[in-house]
């Protein structure tokens, strides 16, 4: 089994502009997880997905963010105008049905907005 | 809201000595599910435990001990005999018990030297 794949690994972009990053779960896991980290801190839940259905998502998570699975395999994460204050790395998780939560985490996206 | 607390920013320690992370989270959840993450340097999130909340025996794998004492709402960490290669990020994490949102700490970051 390969693991949790993202891309692209590093993006820059300036301010103003949309990004959009892809995560590729393990094949047969249901569940997809988007978070942030910024330096120091520990990941920042941003939403979650249960097959193709997004289940919860953070009050913290303004409306320049979306995040879709449409056939509940691979998800993107879209922030349209972007700020300075969106840098970070954004990580995506998956988990399977079986396993209660335990989560397998990509490389990450680095984000740097100029 | 789901807090999780870990004190301890930094934490170095030689070869061959004992080290524990300290955990201490706040939740209003009935049941809940706790655990430990290990991000290496430059890597990738790594799933080390999961304890359910009904569930306070503590666990012993290999090196690697939990203690769970859930009346002081604590989960700590404990590395036997460390070695190099166990310097990384240590995060501790809360989530909800129908798998959704995780409440991650800030990390310890652990130092072994040889």
């Amino acid at each position: 089994d390969t693991g949790v794949s993202q891309n692209p690994r590093h993006k820059i972009t300036k301010r103003g502009q949309n990004v959009t990053f892809r995560c590729d779960p393990i094949s047969e896991h249901n569940r997809l997880y988007w978070y942030r980290q910024t330096l120091g801190q520990g990941p920042e839940f941003l939403t979650y997905f249960q097959n193709e259905a997004q289940l919860e998502k953070s009050r913290l998570l303004s409306d320049r963010f979306s995040a879709e699975r449409p056939k509940g395999s691979f998800s993107t994460l879209e922030i349209q105008r972007t700020e300075q204050g969106d840098s970070a790395m954004y990580l995506c998780a998956s988990s399977s049905p079986g396993t209660l939560g335990e989560q397998y985490f990509g490389p990450g996206t680095r984000l740097t907005v100029t | 809201a789901q807090k999780v607390t870990q004190a301890q920013t930094e934490i170095s320690v030689v070869e061959k000595e004992d080290v524990t992370l300290d955990c201490v989270y706040e939740t209003r959840d009935t049941t809940y599910y706790l655990f430990w993450y290990k991000q290496p340097p430059s890597g990738e999130l790594v799933f080390l435990i999961r304890r359910n909340s009904f569930d306070e025996q503590n666990e012993i794998s290999g090196r690697y001990s939990w203690n769970f004492q859930k009346s002081t709402s604590s989960f700590n960490f404990t590395i036997t005999a460390s070695q190099v290669v166990d310097s990384a990020v240590y995060f501790c994490a809360h989530m909800n018990t129908n798998a959704g949102k995780s409440t991650f700490g800030d990390g310890t970051t652990l130092t072994v030297k040889p």
